[in-house]
């Protein structure tokens, strides 16, 4: 089945320090990829997504790249500031398919 | 406009009590789809319904768990006989259509404590 592994944290980064979430995942075919960011006391936003290979997804500075050869969509930001302190889940969707798999999440705190 | 709205926000019942949950999902939107988050199991998949259909209910955890969906619109879940493990944020989404491409959008959820 299809399955997503992220790193848990939590992730502890001061002001403008340069942010990594890995993601890996296993599927069948060719999945379409998500991160989803949960502030806290919201819900579940989507941040980005990609839907084929090489395909790069990107919002409010952040970035994730679609890479099939690693299975992987790792996400990234050059510059984190304090409001972006919140759990960031990775996730997939099988192709053809209509649930999400999602990773654990990863709780980010930006400290000044 | 208006996004996915879910009622109660929170909710407390006894151990063997019934709840109902309802989800208004993002008008237009066909398919709506069930979500359990809890500390332990992360976010699990319950079920989805395109239009009033519920295709596949094999992520429902039990037989207490049931769903259903009228008009094409409001879905209520509905987990009968109350267990302490029930206990968890329970969350609906909404997609315009079904499809693994497709963008699903999230409501804030309903917090359920069974004591």
């Amino acid at each position: 089945g299809n399955s997503v592994t992220q790193m848990e944290g939590p992730v502890t980064l001061s002001e403008e320090a340069f942010l990594t979430i890995n993601c890996t995942y296993t599927a069948t075919g060719y999945p379409s990829l998500f991160w989803y960011v949960q502030y806290p006391g919201e819900g579940l936003q989507l941040l980005l997504k990609a839907t084929k290979a090489d395909d790069k997804g990107s919002n409010k500075g952040f970035e994730a790249t679609y890479r099939k050869e690693t299975t992987s969509f790792h996400l990234e930001k050059g510059s984190v500031q304090v409001s972006d302190s919140a759990v960031y889940f990775c996730a997939l969707s099988g192709a053809g398919s209509y649930q999400l798999t999602f990773g654990k999440g990863t709780k980010l705190s930006v400290i000044p | 406009g208006a996004g996915v709205s879910q009622s109660p926000s929170n909710k407390v019942t006894e151990k063997g009590k019934d709840v109902e949950l309802r989800c208004d999902p993002i008008s237009g939107h066909t398919a709506l789809y069930w979500y359990r988050q809890s500390l332990g199991q992360g976010l699990e998949f319950l079920i989805y319904f395109q239009g009033n259909s519920a295709p596949d209910k094999s992520g429902l955890p039990s037989d207490r768990f049931s769903a259903e969906r009228t008009g094409g619109s409001v879905s209520t879940l509905t987990i009968q006989r109350t267990q302490q493990e029930d206990s968890a944020v329970y969350l609906c989404a909404s997609s315009l259509e079904t499809g693994g491409k497709e963008t699903q959008y999230f409501g804030p959820g309903t917090r359920l404590l069974v004591l």
